[in-house]
């Protein structure tokens, strides 16, 4: 069973910096890109990042791009995000996605607050 | 970006009713478009896959069809645990691209 477990969210402060992590299981990391999507409270869903599955290429949504960092070590069968500049904009449950003809598996998610 | 234009933006329907919603896609993406049902406070949960295959352990009252730039999620018949708010994603081309969600209600 394909398992996806987010931590990290908190609250910070606009201009700070967070790093959230996807611990996955039941599958093997490699065969399998990543994303982080996220959603704003009471809003839709927004793509966020994507991985390949050797880590080797990334795409981010321009909305994030030079802020956030998205890798992984598959030895340890974890995703990572790491947001830097946040802004108050970036308030959001973020999820991590196994990929396969689309996001498939989805974690539970971890909220971020961005507030002064 | 492709824009992906889901309509209803909300509905109210009775159990057993034929229920339909679709994604409009600014342009063609093939068929590659997944649809999601996402309840209060839970994680969305792939129901159609590569616009009309039905997810593992889904329901076959679920079927998604379309290709190109019109694709439709069907409830065939609706039931209690469908009521939900149904979301369509274009993979085709990033950034990736979600609708705008169908909340579907109690009538």
């Amino acid at each position: 069973e394909v398992r996806l477990v987010e931590s990290g969210g908190d609250l910070v402060q606009p201009g700070g910096s967070l790093r959230l992590s996807c611990a996955g299981s039941g599958f093997i990391p490699s065969t399998y890109s990543m994303h982080w999507v996220r959603q704003a409270p009471g809003e839709g869903l927004v793509w966020v990042s994507r991985i390949s599955g050797d880590g080797s290429e990334t795409v981010y949504a321009d909305s994030v791009k030079g802020r956030f960092t998205i890798s992984r070590d598959n030895a340890k069968n974890t995703l990572y995000l790491q947001m830097n500049s946040l802004r108050v904009e970036d308030t959001a449950v973020y999820y991590c996605a196994t990929s396969r003809y689309g996001p498939e598996y989805w974690g539970q998610g971890t909220l971020v607050t961005v507030s002064s | 970006d492709i824009q992906m234009t889901q309509s209803p933006s909300s509905l109210s329907a009775s159990v057993g009713d034929r229920v339909t919603i679709t994604c409009r896609a600014s342009q063609g993406i093939r068929n590659d478009l997944v649809w999601y049902q996402q309840k209060p406070g839970k994680a969305p949960e792939r129901l159609i896959y590569a616009a009309s295959s039905l997810q593992s352990g889904v329901p076959s009252r679920f079927s998604g069809s379309g290709s190109g730039t019109e694709f439709t999620l069907t409830i065939g018949s609706l039931q209690p645990e469908d009521f939900a708010i149904y979301f369509c994603l274009q993979y085709n081309t990033y950034p990736w691209t979600f609708g705008q969600g169908t909340k579907v209600e109690i009538k």
